[in-house]
């Protein structure tokens, strides 16, 4: 099973700030890394994958970057409604996993 | 509009089971893979099980398999989970998940609301 290791847990964030989240899987998933945003009472909402797809609807504000084994998803210029909880996810093999998640506070 | 929603939870006790189900509308269902998640309150998002779109691949977690059977009706535009031998770590929000695989690479695109499931005496 590939383990998949978010950092921070937890980040508090001005708005405008730019925010960085790191996936690290414990071996290498080329680039079958996505990321996810889920807000209170919400199903998760795909929102990343690595630089070379974007998906529709998605601000822009919101990037992915990495190939391997290390991982970033990058917020630009937060905004209030950005506050959720952050997973990343490997879809290269089975069984798929889960990074922990990362819980992003407005301040 | 892809739509999928999920019916069935509910509270069973230790040892029961619970079936699960999946309504699927606005593509057609037949050519998707689809996948279960679920998500322990105040917890984060496991992965349960993938079914093709022909059910001849399934897989489970490890935390599941034995006890979970994935299926699909097509001609129902439905999967379902079949859960037995419940446990009190089997309390969670069960999604129903579509894979999409564009190319090579595939992703988990739609999700449903969930629906909840407490195991509890």
């Amino acid at each position: 099973e590939i383990v998949l290791t978010q950092s921070p847990d937890f980040q508090s964030v001005t708005p405008k700030e730019n925010v960085t989240i790191t996936c690290r899987a414990s071996q290498s998933i080329g680039g079958s890394l996505y990321w996810y945003q889920q807000k209170p009472q919400q199903s998760p909402k795909l929102l990343s994958k690595n630089a070379s797809h974007s998906f529709s609807g998605v601000p822009s504000r919101f990037s992915g970057s990495g190939f391997g084994t290390d991982f970033t998803l990058t917020i630009n210029s937060l905004e209030a409604e950005d506050a959720a909880t952050y997973y990343c996810h490997q879809s290269s093999s089975f069984p798929y996993t889960f990074g922990q998640g990362t819980k992003v506070e407005i301040k | 509009e892809v739509l999928l929603v999920e019916s069935g939870g509910g509270l069973v006790q230790p040892g029961g089971s619970l079936r699960l189900s999946c309504a699927a509308s606005g593509f057609t269902f037949s050519s998707y893979e689809m996948n279960w998640v679920r998500q322990a309150p105040g917890k984060g998002l496991e992965w349960l099980s993938y079914i093709s779109t022909s059910s001849k691949t399934i897989y489970y977690a490890d935390s599941v398999k034995g006890r979970f059977t994935i299926s699909r009706d097509n001609a129902k535009n439905s999967v379902f989970l079949q859960m037995d031998s419940l446990r009190a770590e089997d309390t969670a929000l069960y999604y129903c998940v579509r894979r999409f695989c564009p190319s090579t690479d595939c992703w988990l695109d739609h999700w449903g609301q969930g629906t909840p499931v407490t195991v509890s005496s």
